[in-house]
């Protein structure tokens, strides 16, 4: 049965860096068969693509974000990470990992919210 | 990268069916067949029923079904049922490994 649970600090500073892991039970991090990604949804708002990280270790991340988006796997807990840096309140959001599937994020977390406040 | 443009809410009674509208442009939806729709049942994790404009995964129900015509794609929801109340996102590649999302449709079942 496949699982992701994202975990990580509810709570993160302006300006600072916000880090999430998101823990696969199910699968191996480490399969070529599968990429890994994140997703957020703003408070009262739609999704928004944050980024991929793909099994040849290409990543890539919404132009939005400008260069502020790091992923990385660990294959020793297999689990995937998330760092945004210079974050603001904007950056407010329930945030997602998934499991990518050739081009389709067949299976997500349930999601952990991040709130950006001083 | 601008968000998907789908309606805000619709609603519709058991049995009968809707279909949702996802309008993109020639940068994503009318270029690639990349179009995925989730559904999404608040507090729970997003659930994946189209991908690639028209398949379904092997455990969703054949009441929902996925088309695409130009920069427009669709997700049609037949026979409703009171658990197909949720908020549903479609998906489209656009192009170097990007992907950008709808902006949401709440669909209620009266």
């Amino acid at each position: 049965q496949l699982h992701l649970q994202e975990s990580g600090p509810g709570l993160a500073k302006p300006s600072e860096t916000l880090s999430l892991t998101c823990t696969v039970s199910g699968a191996s991090i480490s399969s070529i068969t599968y990429s890994w990604g994140w997703i957020r949804q703003p408070p009262g708002k739609g999704l928004e693509w944050i980024g991929s990280l793909y099994f040849s270790g290409s990543t890539y991340s919404n132009p939005s974000l400008k260069g502020r988006v790091t992923i990385s796997l660990d294959t020793s807990k297999n689990h995937f990470s998330l760092k945004l840096t210079s974050v603001t309140a904007a950056d407010t959001a329930v945030y997602y990992c998934a499991l990518i599937s050739g081009t389709t994020f067949d299976y997500w977390g349930q999601g952990t919210l991040v709130t950006v406040s001083s | 990268q601008s968000a998907l443009t789908q309606p805000a809410s619709m609603s519709g009674s058991p049995g009968q069916s809707i279909t949702i509208s996802c309008t993109g442009t020639s940068s994503d939806v009318g270029t690639y067949n990349l179009v995925s729709w989730y559904q999404h049942h608040p507090g729970k994790a997003p659930k994946l029923i189209i991908y690639e404009v028209t398949r379904r995964p092997s455990a969703i129900s054949n009441r929902f079904s996925g088309s695409k015509s130009g920069n427009t794609a669709s997700l049609t929801i037949s026979g409703l049922q009171a658990e197909d109340e949720a908020d549903y996102y479609c998906c489209s590649g656009a192009g170097s490994s990007t992907y950008v999302f709808g902006t949401g449709t709440k669909v209620t079942v009266l």
